[in-house]
């Protein structure tokens, strides 16, 4: 059973134009996500994080919402650019002190298009 | 920042052998370690939890006597694959936490690619 879905196996998006990222969870339990980023044949790399206590999280041209009551978290990079295109993960912890290891979604492969 | 070096990057075993991939933490101690697997257009899967100095713990459905998990120091994982099978063959990823959270998440090594045949 999936937990952590992300329902859009990719996206293309304009250069310069915004790209978002979409994930739903199952477990109420997740109490910590984060988005990563994948090259072929590397491992994740860490883009932005969001404790459940909070809704909004900033950083530079990455932003990650949380709906907790739609189970739901959105990751919006604007302005899109080329060297974003990647494969994103969502990721979900039952803590945030990094104890227990991630459920990771299937990921959303982005293309960014000139 | 922190830096978790992942080796072999790829490898291509017989049937029947065992295969030995490692992680170590570069810059930082790694208190826990985590061992993921990751089968061609699918998620990253939990297999297995190490502290340093404790036998791992494994998910439901890893088997612990075929992927043998060894966290002897807090810099250093160990994940050997034992009497491999084609079907064994998969992306294999450690990640490590820093023994200080530092809310950003956990460090990941650049993966193995392991290939039975």
């Amino acid at each position: 059973d999936q937990q952590v879905k992300q329902n859009s196996p990719s996206l293309s998006v304009q250069e310069g134009r915004i790209s978002i990222l979409n994930c739903d969870y199952t477990n109420s339990m997740f109490d910590y996500f984060l988005w990563y980023k994948k090259y072929p044949a590397e491992g994740p790399t860490f883009l932005i994080s969001i404790s459940s206590i909070k809704d909004k999280n900033e950083d530079g041209r990455f932003t990650v919402f949380l709906n907790k009551s739609a189970k739901h978290l959105s990751l919006h990079i604007v302005p899109s650019q080329p060297g974003d295109s990647a494969v994103y993960f969502c990721a979900a912890s039952l803590t945030g002190g990094g104890a227990d290891g991630l459920t990771f979604g299937k990921g959303t492969h982005l293309i960014i298009q000139p | 920042g922190a830096v978790v070096s992942q080796h072999p990057s790829w490898v291509i075993c017989k049937s029947g052998t065992s295969v030995k991939i490692e992680c170590r933490s570069l810059d930082f101690q790694a208190t826990t370690m985590f061992w993921y697997r990751q089968f061609p257009k699918q998620s990253l899967m939990l297999m297995a939890t190490s502290n340093e100095g404790s036998k791992a713990t494994y998910e439901q459905g890893v088997e612990k006597d075929k992927f043998l998990i060894n966290h002897a120091s807090l810099t250093l994982s160990t994940l050997t694959v034992t009497s491999a099978h084609p079907e064994d063959s998969s992306f294999y990823i450690c990640s490590a936490r820093q023994a200080i959270w530092a809310g950003s998440g956990y460090t990941f090594g650049s993966g193995t690619r392991l290939t039975v045949v």
